[in-house]
C-alpha cells in the first residue's frame, strides 16, 4: 500500500488569492490524480498529474485555474488560483501504482474555505 | 454515458443490524468495481475491488457482490458498529482508448449507525 501525506489539511483563504496543496507519497507511483469533492457530492477528477510533462485536465478544468506540478514519482502539487467562494471544497490527491495491481489510495484531503 | 448510481442516498440503522447498499452502473468497457468508505473529513479508503470475473469478495464484516450481467453491485455490512458511520462510495473503472483508466464515482450512500 501507499501512504499519502497531503497538506495543508484545511485552510481558509481570501477570495482572489491562491493556495498550493502538496501531495507526498512514501513510494514511487505510476499515476497521481487530483480530485475535488464539493459539499455533499462525490469526487470529481480534476486532472492526472504526469511526471515530467503537463497535466491532463478533465472537461471543465483548465491549467490556468488549477496548475499542477509533478517533478518526480513521489510528489505533486495542485494550486487553486484566483479563488472564489465557489472553489470551497475538499481537494484530494490519489495515487495508483499499476505495478502493484489496480489499487488506488487517497490522501486525507484538504478542506478549503474561500471567504 | 458512463454513470454510477447508488442507493439509498442515506440510511440510518441501529448498531448490530445488517444493511445492504446498492450500486448500478453503465460503464463500458468495464475494468473493475471498488467500494470505498469515507469517514467525514477524511479521504476514501478502499474496502473491496472486484474484476469482471469475481462475484463476491469479503473484507471482514463487509461483503461485496458483483453481477456483471445486470451491472449491479451491492455492499453488505454485517453486525454494524458505530464506526461504520460514513459515506460508502462505489467506483467503476473503465479502460480508455489510450490505455489509461477512467474512474466513475457514484454519489455515495451516507450511513449512520445509532447506538
Amino acid at each position: 500500500s501507499a501512504v499519502i501525506s497531503q497538506k495543508p489539511s484545511r485552510d481558509i483563504c481570501q477570495r482572489g488569492t491562491s493556495l498550493t496543496i502538496q501531495c507526498q507519497v512514501d513510494s514511487q507511483v505510476t499515476m497521481m490524480f487530483w480530485y475535488r469533492q464539493q459539499p455533499g457530492q462525490s469526487l470529481t477528477l480534476i486532472a492526472t498529474a504526469n511526471q515530467g510533462s503537463e497535466a491532463t485536465y478533465e472537461s471543465g478544468f483548465v491549467i490556468d485555474k488549477f496548475p499542477i506540478s509533478r517533478p518526480n514519482l513521489t510528489f505533486s502539487t495542485l494550486t487553486v488560483s484566483n479563488m472564489s467562494p465557489e472553489d470551497s471544497s475538499i481537494y484530494l490527491c490519489s495515487v495508483e501504482d499499476l505495478r502493484g495491481g489496480t489499487e488506488a489510495f487517497f490522501g486525507q484531503g484538504t478542506r478549503l474555505t474561500v471567504v | 454515458k458512463n454513470q454510477v448510481e447508488q442507493s439509498p442516498q442515506s440510511l440510518i440503522i441501529l448498531e448490530g443490524k445488517n444493511c445492504t447498499l446498492q450500486c448500478n452502473y453503465t460503464v463500458s468497457p468495464f475494468s473493475n468495481l471498488r467500494w470505498y468508505k469515507q469517514d467525514t473529513g477524511r479521504g476514501p479508503v478502499s474496502l473491496t475491488i472486484m474484476t469482471f470475473s469475481e462475484n463476491t469478495k469479503s473484507n471482514g464484516r463487509y461483503t461485496a457482490t458483483l453481477d456483471a450481467d445486470t451491472k449491479q453491485s451491492s455492499l453488505h455490512i454485517t453486525a454494524s458498529q458505530l464506526s461504520d458511520s460514513a459515506s460508502y462510495i462505489c467506483v467503476v473503472s473503465a479502460l480508455g482508448p489510450s490505455g489509461t483508466y477512467k474512474y466513475i464515482f457514484g454519489t455515495g450512500t451516507r450511513l449512520k449507525v445509532l447506538a
